[in-house]
């Protein structure tokens, strides 16, 4: 069964720095998908971005991108330029790209990670 | 145009009620998710149907049965509440099938489930 690990509970960083969000997986498969969710204190599940595991350029949104290092099954989260709006649960997600016997079916999420932007 | 809706936002009832949560998406997707979210924030898969067929029941109790009577609907019934069953419960959706993977999840906002 595939595990997402992230090992930083909690992280705080000031207003504009650039934080790195870390998250490591485990998997015995070759294609896969995935993402980051960011989760607010509103409780709204938000989709951050989206890495396919055959591609080997990372990924980017806007102020967010990741590092993708698919030999040490590791996916991290840079945020540039932090925002007070950034304050979040964030979770890191691993999808198969099987499907059928509980593969891609589902999203397996990591335990998550508090961070706390300040002014 | 919310993607995803579920109901009640909150919900509070006693020891051995029973209580459901609707969800409706007007995405068009073919997959839907229940998922539950611990007092650690921790989301774990409950169920997953794709086109009204269930396709994951993650070794949930019987108490909770899921139904969906159309693809754009899947409803969580829960008999005989538990104070363990307090949590938020996610409803999402996805356009995964057997011949396209790896989108993403849209979710609902959640409702938070309270057993007194």
């Amino acid at each position: 069964a595939q595990t997402v690990t992230q090992s930083q509970p909690e992280m705080s960083v000031q207003e504009a720095e650039t934080v790195t969000l870390s998250c490591t997986y485990d998997t015995s498969e070759n294609n896969y998908y995935l993402f980051w969710y960011k989760q607010p204190p509103s409780r709204q599940m938000i989709l951050v971005i989206r890495q396919e595991a055959y591609k080997q350029q990372n990924a980017t949104e806007n102020r967010f991108s990741v590092n993708f290092q698919k030999a040490a099954k590791s996916f991290s989260l840079k945020i540039s330029d932090s925002q007070l709006g950034d304050t979040a649960m964030y979770f890191c997600a691993f999808r198969s790209s099987f499907w059928g016997q509980g593969g891609s079916e589902k999203l397996v999420f990591g335990k998550g990670m508090k961070l706390t932007v300040n002014p | 145009d919310t993607a995803v809706s579920q109901t009640p936002k909150y919900l509070v009832t006693q020891m051995g009620n029973d209580k459901s949560i609707k969800c409706e998406q007007n995405l068009g997707h073919d997959t839907m998710y229940w998922y539950k979210q611990d007092s650690k924030k921790f989301l774990k898969i409950m169920f997953s149907y794709n086109n009204k067929e269930l396709i994951i029941n993650e070794t949930v109790p019987n108490r909770f049965s899921p139904k969906s009577p159309d693809k754009a609907h899947l409803n969580l019934h829960i008999n005989s509440l538990e104070l363990g069953d307090s949590a938020v419960y996610f409803c999402a959706s996805s356009q995964d099938s057997l011949t396209s993977t790896g989108s993403p999840l849209h979710f609902g906002n959640g409702t938070r489930l309270t057993v007194t």
